[in-house]
């Protein structure tokens, strides 16, 4: 079935990086983007960015986009986020999702992936 | 920035019908399609509308999406107890080199 599976949960330090993985599954990778989405503890979702799984052309949004790294692998159906510099406010649940096309970054998301928890804490 | 402002609760009896309001702010909202998601406690968002009224495969059509202008809804006839959730609508602004925006969400209780 069509599915996708994040990476797990992961404990970092204020200041440092993270990369969470998302394994796509069941369905053309390349024929749809990827989008990111993260939800703080107790709050709203927050778009994160987008990158086409056909040309791995990438649209950050301008609060991140001096800290975000969108990447695939098509060899595995893998899309990758990494944020930098991390700080407590990064602190969340990042969700990948597909997003229907592959090239235009405001389309819905469709499939879901299962939610990494990322956690900043001294 | 444009935002998207839902009111932060809804409720409704079992069988009524709910309606989830949508605006946005700026003008450019109202050219782009419209997105609804449903967050069921401790899961992750599923699309339930998209181009402001179109239901995926497997959607229940007790949930409609409809758009006017700089203004969305999302009604839910025949509420059911699995109905409660978040529910969050979606859009595109253009400005700012481009960038999704998510309403704030709005709790649905069911009584």
């Amino acid at each position: 079935q069509v599915q996708l599976v994040q990476s797990g949960p992961e404990v970092k330090k204020p200041g440092a990086s993270v990369k969470v993985s998302c394994k796509a599954s069941g369905y053309t990778f390349n024929a749809y983007g990827v989008t990111w989405v993260r939800q703080a503890p107790g709050q709203g979702l927050e778009w994160m960015g987008w990158i086409s799984g056909h040309n791995g052309n990438t649209n950050y949004p301008r609060k991140v986009q001096d800290r975000v790294t969108m990447t695939t692998d098509t060899s595995t159906s893998t899309a990758y986020m990494e944020l930098r510099s991390l700080t407590s406010d990064d602190t969340a649940v990042y969700y990948c999702a597909r997003a229907l096309g592959w090239d235009l970054p405001q389309e819905a998301f469709d499939i879901w992936g299962q939610g990494t928890m990322v956690t900043v804490s001294s | 920035h444009s935002v998207l402002t839902q009111p932060p609760s809804a409720s409704g009896t079992p069988g009524q019908t709910v309606t989830i309001s949508c605006s946005g702010l700026s003008s450019k909202i109202g050219s782009h399609a419209v997105n609804w998601y449903q967050q069921l406690p401790g899961t992750a968002p599923k699309l339930l509308i998209y181009s402001d009224n179109q239901r995926p495969s497997g959607v229940p059509d007790r949930f409609s999406g409809s758009k006017s202008g700089a203004s969305a809804s999302l009604a839910i006839s025949g509420l059911q107890s699995e109905d409660e959730a978040d529910y969050y609508c979606a859009s595109w602004d253009d400005s700012l080199n481009g960038h999704v925006i998510f309403g704030g969400g709005t709790k649905l209780t069911v009584l």
